[in-house]
Parts: C-alpha cells; sequence; structure tokens
C-alpha cells in the first residue's frame, strides 16, 4: 500500500459543485501539504499544515479550503469549484526530524470541472 | 519572493547520451535545492538534494552542481537510459526545517532507445 493515499484519483464535476479530495498517511509524519499542478507551471502550494492544529495558507489558497481531522489525515475542499480549478493535485508530507527536507507525494487526484 | 526558473521545458535524448537540466534562482538566501523526479501517473519522488554549502553532489548516474554566485544549480544525468524518461522539477527554498519549496516548471526528458 502506498504511503501517502489520495482518493479520489480521478474526478469530473460541473461548475458550482462542492468537491473534497481527501489524503491519509502512514508515514507518521506531522507536516501535510496540497499542491496543485498545471501543465507548465510546475507545483504551486495551496496549504499546509504543521499539525492538527497548525493550518496555513500556501501561494494560491484562494477558492480552497483544508481541514486536518487527524495526524494522518488532510482534506482539501472546492467550495463551489470553477473550471480554472481543473488540475491535477498533490498531497504530500515531511517529517522535520530527518532534516533531510524530502517530500512524500501522493500519486495525485485528477480534477476536471466543466 | 523566490523564483525558480528552468530550461529547457523539453529534452530528446539517444539513450547512453548525458542530458543537463538548469535551473536558475532569485532569492540569494535560499539554501536548499532539491530534484524531484515525476513518472506518469506518480507523484514527485526526490532523487537529489543539495545545500549551499556545498558546489557538486553525485549519486551514480546523477549529481547535481551549484553556483552560488550566479544563482543557478543544474542537474547531470550520465549514461541517459529509457527509464530515465519522466518530468524533472527543480526547486529552491530558504529553510530545510520547513518544506516552502518554490518549485521550477519541469523538463520532460524523453530518452529514445
Amino acid at each position: 500500500d502506498a504511503d501517502v493515499t489520495q482518493t479520489p484519483r480521478n474526478r469530473i464535476t460541473k461548475t458550482g459543485k462542492r468537491i473534497m479530495l481527501e489524503c491519509s498517511q502512514t508515514k507518521g509524519h506531522d507536516r501535510m501539504y496540497w499542491y496543485r499542478q498545471d501543465p507548465g507551471l510546475g507545483l504551486q502550494l495551496i496549504y499546509y499544515s504543521f499539525d492538527v492544529k497548525d493550518i496555513n495558507k500556501g501561494e494560491i489558497s484562494d477558492g480552497y479550503s483544508v481541514s486536518r481531522q487527524a495526524q494522518a489525515k488532510f482534506s482539501l475542499s472546492l467550495e463551489s469549484a470553477i473550471p480554472n480549478q481543473t488540475a491535477l493535485y498533490f498531497c504530500a508530507t515531511s517529517d522535520p526530524g530527518q532534516g533531510a527536507g524530502e517530500l512524500f507525494f501522493g500519486e495525485g487526484s485528477r480534477l476536471t470541472v466543466l | 519572493g523566490e523564483n525558480v526558473e528552468q530550461h529547457p521545458s523539453t529534452l530528446s535524448v539517444q539513450e547512453g547520451d548525458s542530458a543537463v537540466i538548469k535551473c536558475t534562482y532569485s532569492d540569494s538566501a535560499s539554501n536548499y535545492f532539491p530534484w524531484y523526479k515525476q513518472e506518469l501517473g506518480k507523484g514527485p519522488q526526490l532523487i537529489i538534494d543539495i545545500r549551499s554549502n556545498v558546489g557538486e553532489k553525485k549519486d551514480q548516474r546523477i549529481a547535481v552542481t551549484l553556483n552560488k554566485t550566479a544563482k543557478h544549480f543544474s542537474l547531470h544525468i550520465t549514461e541517459t537510459q529509457p527509464e530515465d524518461s519522466a518530468v524533472y522539477f527543480c526547486a529552491a527554498s530558504k529553510n530545510t526545517g520547513f518544506q516552502k519549496l518554490v518549485f521550477g516548471t519541469g523538463t520532460r526528458l524523453l530518452v529514445s532507445p
């Protein structure tokens, strides 16, 4: 089983619908992240969380919200989806105690907003 | 804030050739520079990283070089193999304790047999 699991892997929805992308991890890491990937734009940070009580906005948080339900779970919500939120979304984790700075990514959730 | 530029956007090589991907960064305070490889349908995976107190780092067929004065760093892959085909991302950050990485836009490497 993957250490960082994202669900759903693919989702097609309509403008105005509420969407939730879920992420769970078995790595025991405190830090979790949501990134968005668009062709030609690389990876952009949406939100990050250092622990259950610490959630922070990233570069492109407008139109998104998150919830850290537990150390192992971090979900991303689009309250009212719009077509320009069509993208590939990645959840990631890291362990500050390791010192190496490595991010561990899930396999991605491809979202299409019609 | 930090800005990372990556070139080329696509790179095609023959198996056995070398491949070089270059990145420049804008914030001279950045001190951590990782490279991630993203295979089709997968999430990015760290392949090598370098810190600002080191000029070069090697791991088998891959190496990264850093020029702090010019604020650029490069990924070198020697003896390329078809399984090296992927999208490669460079990134930069100022604090290894908190991974607020700024990523480059990616390079699609295609290695032809």
